[in-house]
């Protein structure tokens, strides 16, 4: 079956401006998380989504920063008026559900670099 | 504070060389503690889930073990495709989040 699949897989933009990055989560995972990882740093967590219950926003470094999902499937990370630190790889992974212990499933990341 | 510390940041082998990586953590109370390999310019791929003390679990050179403290994945007799980054996560019983290390980087030399 496929995987999880996140598009684009790269993306240089100018500062300031707004980009999207989209996540299409295996079909039937109802938890779906947003992860940013910088140059050597572990993975940092900015956001997940559990069916239809209201996402846990905890993680988002700005309000810069917002997150939808549609239909409890695919998933869109916005960041608004890009800053060069915003510059990274982001990461989407989803799970059977939110329940302790479920295991998560990576897709490749969107390569973000704000000039 | 729940945290992940991974150790050593790199680790460099020769084939068949066989070692061990560390993840210890501070959380309260664990959910479950997860293996990761990450290969350069892609995602992280899942290896192990380990829910309790005692606990191992093998795939192929690989094995994963948990005391209440720490994680050892030990890797026999590894091959040079054995090398990538390992990452480490847990997951505490309070709270949704999947706290990670920063990762072993493992090169296999032939």
């Amino acid at each position: 079956g496929a995987g999880v699949s996140q598009s684009p897989s790269n993306k240089v933009t100018e500062k300031g401006k707004d980009v999207e990055l989209r996540c299409d989560p295996i079909s039937g995972h109802t938890a779906l998380y947003w992860y940013r990882q910088s140059l050597g740093q572990g993975l940092e967590f900015l956001i997940y989504f559990q069916g239809n219950s209201a996402p846990d926003k905890s993680g988002l470094p700005s309000d810069r920063f917002s997150a939808e999902r549609t239909g409890g499937s695919v998933s869109t990370l916005t960041i608004q008026r890009t800053q060069q630190e915003d510059s990274a790889v982001y990461l989407c992974a989803s799970s059977l559900t939110l329940a302790g212990g479920q295991t998560q499933y990576f897709g490749p990341g969107t390569r973000l670099l704000v000039l | 504070e729940d945290q992940v510390t991974q150790s050593p940041e790199a680790l460099r082998l020769q084939e068949g060389e066989s070692s061990s990586l560390n993840c210890s953590y501070t959380v309260s109370g664990l959910r479950g503690l997860f293996w990761y390999r990450q290969d350069p310019g892609k995602g992280p791929e899942f290896l192990f889930t380990l829910y309790s003390a005692g606990e191992e679990k093998e795939k192929e050179r690989l094995k994963a073990t948990l005391t209440k403290k720490e994680s050892f994945l030990h890797i026999t007799a590894p091959k040079p495709e054995d090398s990538a980054t390992y990452l480490c996560a847990v997951r505490a019983n309070t709270g949704n989040q999947f706290y990670f290390g920063t990762g072993t980087s493992l090169t296999v030399i032939p």
